[in-house]
């Protein structure tokens, strides 16, 4: 399996209290993801990152930032958690460049409650 | 940017029968089509993909085929058994080598049961 770490795996917040999760990868791809799944959407792309300090907005970006100050570490934070945030969210990792580095490997995922 | 719509949603096949599933997307550009597996309380993980200068390719039991024109790409499983139930996810994408637009855009999801 990649080395893909998710933390924390399980989280229960309180409506309008910053959250923040943690994706480290031990393989040094470039490419980072976050994604959130929910049932009849499937998975959505919140944010990417493409390189240390490069991100980009996905198709369901607001009310999420996130940050990548180094290779291994993408940390996405939700600056005042609401109900509609809660989700199952994926941290995902792929490299750029020949035939077969697009592949994207996930984590296990967090599973987020706001309540 | 890119859309993906992805049919059916839920499918549930007898064992050893065939089960597809079709997928289109919007932006011409894309050029890379993986189809992700997903198991209970797991991640998704690849189990094949297609680039746009190949019309099928074949992995086992499974296939996948695409059609550049009309802009539609399927999965087909041959011989489905139990453990080919769980959630398969279609996605493209646009590959620019160490560019910015190297993103995975995915289809809704379909929830596959295959009945013993």
């Amino acid at each position: 399996d990649a080395g893909i770490t998710q933390s924390p795996r399980h989280k229960v917040t309180e409506t309008g209290t910053p959250v923040t999760l943690r994706c480290h990868q031990t393989e040094n791809h470039r490419y980072m993801y976050w994604y959130r799944q929910d049932p009849g959407h499937g998975l959505r792309l919140i944010h990417y990152s493409y390189g240390v300090k490069d991100t980009d907005k996905g198709e369901v970006s607001d009310g999420y930032s996130v940050s990548r100050s180094k290779t291994e570490d993408f940390l996405l934070t939700l600056e005042s958690a609401t109900s509609s945030q809660t989700s199952v969210y994926f941290c995902a990792i792929s490299e750029s460049g020949g035939p077969r580095n697009t592949e994207a490997f996930f984590g296990q995922g967090t599973r987020l409650t706001v309540v | 940017g890119e859309n993906v719509e992805q049919h059916p949603s839920t499918l549930s096949v007898q064992e050893g029968d065939s089960a597809v599933i079709k997928c289109t997307y919007s932006d011409s550009a894309s050029n890379y089509f993986p189809w992700y597996k997903q198991e209970l309380g797991k991640g998704p993980q690849l189990i094949i993909d297609i680039r746009s200068n190949v019309g099928e390719k074949k992995d086992q039991r499974i296939a996948v085929t695409l059609n550049k024109t009309a802009k539609h790409f399927s999965l087909h499983i041959t011989e489905t058994q139990p453990e080919d139930s769980a959630v398969y996810f279609c996605a493209a994408v646009r590959e620019n080598y160490g560019g910015a637009t190297n993103k995975l855009i995915f289809g809704t999801g379909t929830l596959l049961a295959v009945q013993p």
